[in-house]
């Protein structure tokens, strides 16, 4: 099946520090790619809806400029946390929706990036 | 907008015992349903999902889920639990298959001997 790679899986940083999360669709085409946000033992919250192309679509309440987020290619969108705080730690999880079954729904999730800001 | 209500935060079940966690929506027409599990620290797993048709679903790892309009239910079931299914498990919907999933809070599966 389709898979859905997130790198890296876990990152440490230092407050005030940018870090930089991919997520690849490794054997299919995503034109959309949605980024979701999970804290310890709560449920996942879209963040943002990533299009190929063009502008990322942000949920409301979501700071666009802290979550700085680009769909260069129909196979790679990436989520940059910027001037991080202790706060942004978090679980970050993209999915990303195969071309081939676009009418389907289903997503394929990748495994997630635990960032850990100091 | 639509939403995903898991009524159960936390289940603990015996080794071998059937199981049952409760979904409910709300939305207006049928939506796309989903069920995903997920380990700790891991990401998400699907474990089945329901567009249309018979409304009994069948998925991985011995899970089934029914869907009931009549009750906006989508309640996921095991007739028999081992103790590797101790996971969260997410109750998840989507208006359409151009949308992003509405996930449920989670219910935590705990596996007892």
């Amino acid at each position: 099946g389709a898979v859905v790679s997130q790198h890296p899986s876990r990152v440490i940083c230092k407050s005030g520090t940018s870090v930089k999360i991919e997520c690849r669709s490794l054997d299919f085409q995503a034109t959309t790619m949605f980024w979701y946000r999970q804290f310890p033992k709560q449920s996942l919250m879209l963040m943002a809806t990533s299009n190929e192309g063009s502008k990322a679509t942000y949920e409301q309440g979501v700071e666009k400029d802290k979550f700085l987020i680009n769909h260069a290619s129909l196979t790679l969108s990436t989520l940059t946390v910027t001037s991080a705080h202790p706060e942004d730690s978090s679980f970050y999880i993209c999915s990303a929706r195969d071309l081939g079954q676009g009418a389907t729904g289903e997503l394929f999730f990748g495994e997630g990036s635990r960032l850990t800001v100091l | 907008a639509q939403s995903v209500t898991q009524p159960d935060i936390h289940i603990t079940v015996s080794e071998g015992a059937s199981l049952e966690l409760r979904c409910n929506y709300s939305y207006g027409a049928t939506p796309y349903l989903f069920w995903y599990v997920q380990s700790p620290g891991q990401g998400l797993q699907l474990l089945l999902k329901y567009f249309s048709g018979d409304t009994l679903v069948q998925g991985i790892k011995g899970f089934e889920a029914e869907f009931k309009r009549s009750q906006s239910s989508f309640n996921l079931r095991k007739p028999s639990v081992h103790w590797s299914d101790a996971a969260e498990y997410f109750c998840a919907v989507a208006p359409s298959g151009n949308t992003p999933l509405v996930f449920g809070k989670g219910t935590r599966l705990s596996v007892i001997a």
